[in-house]
């Protein structure tokens, strides 16, 4: 199983919208509504912010939003604030009880 | 609240075999749920080592699957990774997390890391 496909990075001012895309497969993201995103800020543990494509767990801002359009999930962060600043990862069920997770996007809050 | 807390040696030799322990607080693991690995080289991804069911049922990444072994202790709260035959490669920090509780659920709770040097 391969990666799945993030930009290295994307930026915004405050207050302003970034999305990041995640591009899988047809064996991964096109055919599982199962698509998390987590953010990781330097030293820290990721923390779970969007699970199956669209839902935001207890307590996560409803400045994060997430889509999906064939093999490509989308996370779009709204309202950028500078504590968003962090690592951003996607991730997708893929079959046999496994995980793919993508390559990662570095978001700067400019 | 559900906490997880790896711990294990930080430094293992080469060829040598790695083995990580996570203690779980907050829930039984017995109860329910998956509980699994995840590891992040040094500036780089996340990467799936895999996941255990409160029942003892194993399921790994096919790129490791040859040499990982995850295991439960209920008795203690606990579950643990095997990795055999280590190279620098396997240089990472590993994570243990609540890993879903269902076949398609995502990893929820997570530990703080333990960092994994291999040594030569």
């Amino acid at each position: 199983q391969s990666a799945l496909t993030q930009p290295p990075s994307a930026s915004g001012s405050p207050g302003q919208s970034v999305t990041i895309s995640c591009t899988g497969t047809s064996s991964d993201v096109g055919v599982y509504n199962y698509v998390s995103w987590y953010q990781q800020h330097p030293g820290k543990a990721p923390k779970l912010m969007i699970y199956e494509v669209s839902k935001r767990p207890s307590g996560v801002p409803d400045r994060f939003s997430g889509s999906k359009s064939g093999n490509t999930a989308s996370l779009t962060v709204s309202g950028l604030q500078a504590e968003d600043e962090a690592d951003y990862y996607c991730s997708s069920y893929a079959g046999n009880n496994n995980y793919v997770f993508g390559t990662g996007t570095k978001v700067t809050v400019l | 609240q559900v906490q997880l807390q790896e711990s294990g040696p930080g430094l293992v030799k080469s060829s040598e075999t790695l083995s990580l322990t996570c203690t779980v607080s907050g829930y039984s693991i017995s109860s329910g749920y998956y509980w699994g690995w995840i590891r992040q080289p040094p500036g780089k991804g996340l990467e799936w080592i895999g996941r255990i069911y409160h029942s003892g049922s194993t399921f790994y990444n096919p790129s490791l699957k040859s040499r990982v072994t995850i295991s439960l202790d209920t008795s203690k709260n606990q579950f643990s990774l095997r990795l055999t035959s280590v190279t620098a490669a396997d240089t990472a920090v590993y994570y243990c997390a609540r890993a879903g509780s269902s076949t398609s659920s995502p990893p929820d709770y997570w530990g703080q890391g333990t960092l994994v040097t291999v040594s030569s």
